[in-house]
């Protein structure tokens, strides 16, 4: 098994640019989501799916947008990236939600995104 | 307002001693807490999960703890290894019990 998988793992863009961060997993979990990691502030749910068809917000959504059309992946878009996107960002997955059960999350490699 | 916090940004012991870190909540009622190691450049990896009924938690040099009337999780190290030094993250699930919410994290050095 790969796990979870982020493409790309390093990324420059320029403000008003637009983007796609890729995320896949092969463990056939239904729970995924998208985390950004700043400084001191430790990982911020940004969106997440509980299974293929179903996506809501997290805690900062505002400037990204998700779909699941399938179970394995999970893509993340930015629509006109801002400096303040500027972040590193990580995709997550595990087989059910946090209260459902006491499923452990798995984490892919992440991708650091720098918007001037 | 919900809070996590982790007792230090960084944390610096000698090897061969025991880390203490600490994971302190506000105004979450989790049903159970877990804690995750981050190396530099890589994505969190899951280390040991406590349930609020249970009181303490052991998996080869690492122990965990967790007190739901101070609202507190410990994590110890013992032995502590130039190896052991990493971020290390809790994390509980959300009052609605959809998601899981982090602390800001501990970066840990153990000084050979």
């Amino acid at each position: 098994n790969a796990g979870v998988t982020q493409t790309p793992k390093f990324q420059v863009l320029k403000t008003g640019q637009s983007m796609t961060l890729q995320c896949a997993q092969d463990m056939n979990h239904e729970y995924m989501s998208w985390y950004r990691q700043d400084p001191g502030m430790g990982l911020r749910l940004i969106h997440y799916s509980v299974g293929a068809g179903i996506t809501d917000q997290g805690e900062v959504p505002n400037g990204y947008n998700v779909s699941r059309s399938t179970t394995e992946d999970f893509p993340l878009r930015l629509l006109s990236a801002a400096p303040s996107q500027t972040s590193v960002y990580f995709c997550a997955s595990s087989y059910s939600q946090a209260g459902a059960s006491t499923d452990t999350q798995y984490f892919g490699p992440g991708t650091r995104l720098t918007v001037l | 307002s919900q809070k996590i916090e982790q007792n230090s940004e960084a944390l610096n012991i000698q090897e061969g001693k025991t880390a203490t870190l600490t994971c302190n909540y506000t105004n979450y009622s989790p049903a159970y807490l877990q804690w995750y190691r981050q190396d530099p450049g890589r994505g969190p990896v899951f280390l040991l999960l406590i349930r609020e009924n249970e009181k303490e938690k052991r998996k080869e040099r690492l122990k965990v703890t967790f007190d739901t009337t101070l609202k507190q999780s410990l994590f110890h190290i013992t032995a502590s290894q130039p190896a052991d030094s990493a971020t290390y993250l809790c994390a509980l699930a959300d009052n609605y019990g959809q998601n899981f919410v982090f602390g800001p994290g501990t970066r840990l050095s153990v000084l050979p």
